[in-house]
């Protein structure tokens, strides 16, 4: 089936060692999302490519990077993790014409990160 | 800030109706009703959207009233498996990619 893959599902850091998350589709969308999620809290948007377009929200800190090295690969980077940064991380899909805004968002499983 | 409200929790019985009300009185003409649940420990999932006619699919029905000021989400028999936090989101359908998560409803399914 296609779907939206997260790896790992579980992540472990110390704080301040860079970390990446990967996320990989096979969905052959255009548009993918990076989302945290901490506890008890509603997903919140970090940033998003449109195709190799990169589109960063406004209070997304700097700590958080991302790289999109083609269209099934997407990555998030955490260069100094810190205790506040431990949440789930969610990657998305969509696939969008046209710069319509994209129909509904295809979400994976998600990777809890925990920083010691 | 999300643009819609939502009641904290629910509860339903196993096979009766769950009927999730979300008020967005300041809705757009542009802007579309979306649905999405979480279930435990995983990503959400796409349930439903639509602008003001009443949609339904294999998952649910989604009703909006005639002023598209609040909308109602009816998952028609309950089962356990529903158990999960469900999100009204409103956005238009072109223009942007961001959804704004509301705190959401809890949905309790009991047996």
């Amino acid at each position: 089936d296609a779907m939206v893959i997260q790896n790992p599902r579980y992540q472990v850091t110390q704080f301040g060692k860079p970390v990446t998350l990967s996320c990989s589709q096979t969905l052959n969308h255009n548009v993918m999302y990076w989302y945290q999620q901490k506890s008890s809290q509603a997903p919140k948007l970090l940033f998003h490519y449109y195709d190799k377009d990169f589109n960063n929200e406004a209070d997304t800190p700097d700590n958080f990077q991302s790289r999109r090295p083609n269209t099934s690969f997407c990555f998030l980077d955490i260069r100094s993790p810190g205790l506040g940064d431990a949440a789930m991380y969610l990657c998305a899909t969509s696939r969008d014409r046209g710069g319509t805004g994209g129909l509904e968002q295809y979400f994976g499983p998600g990777t809890r990160l925990t920083v010691t | 800030d999300a643009k819609t409200t939502q009641p904290t929790s629910m509860d339903c019985a196993e096979g009766r109706a769950a009927n999730l009300p979300c008020n967005h009185s300041t809705i757009s003409g542009n802007e579309y009703v979306y649905w999405y649940r979480q279930i435990h420990s995983q990503g959400p999932q796409y349930i439903i959207h639509g602008l003001k006619n009443n949609e339904t699919n294999e998952m649910a029905s989604l009703i909006i009233t005639e002023d598209r000021k609040s909308s109602t989400l009816i998952l028609p028999h309950a089962t356990l498996r529903d158990t999960a936090v469900y999100y009204c989101i409103v956005r238009p359908y072109s223009g942007t990619y961001k959804y704004i998560f509301g705190t959401g409803t809890r949905l309790k399914v009991l047996a």
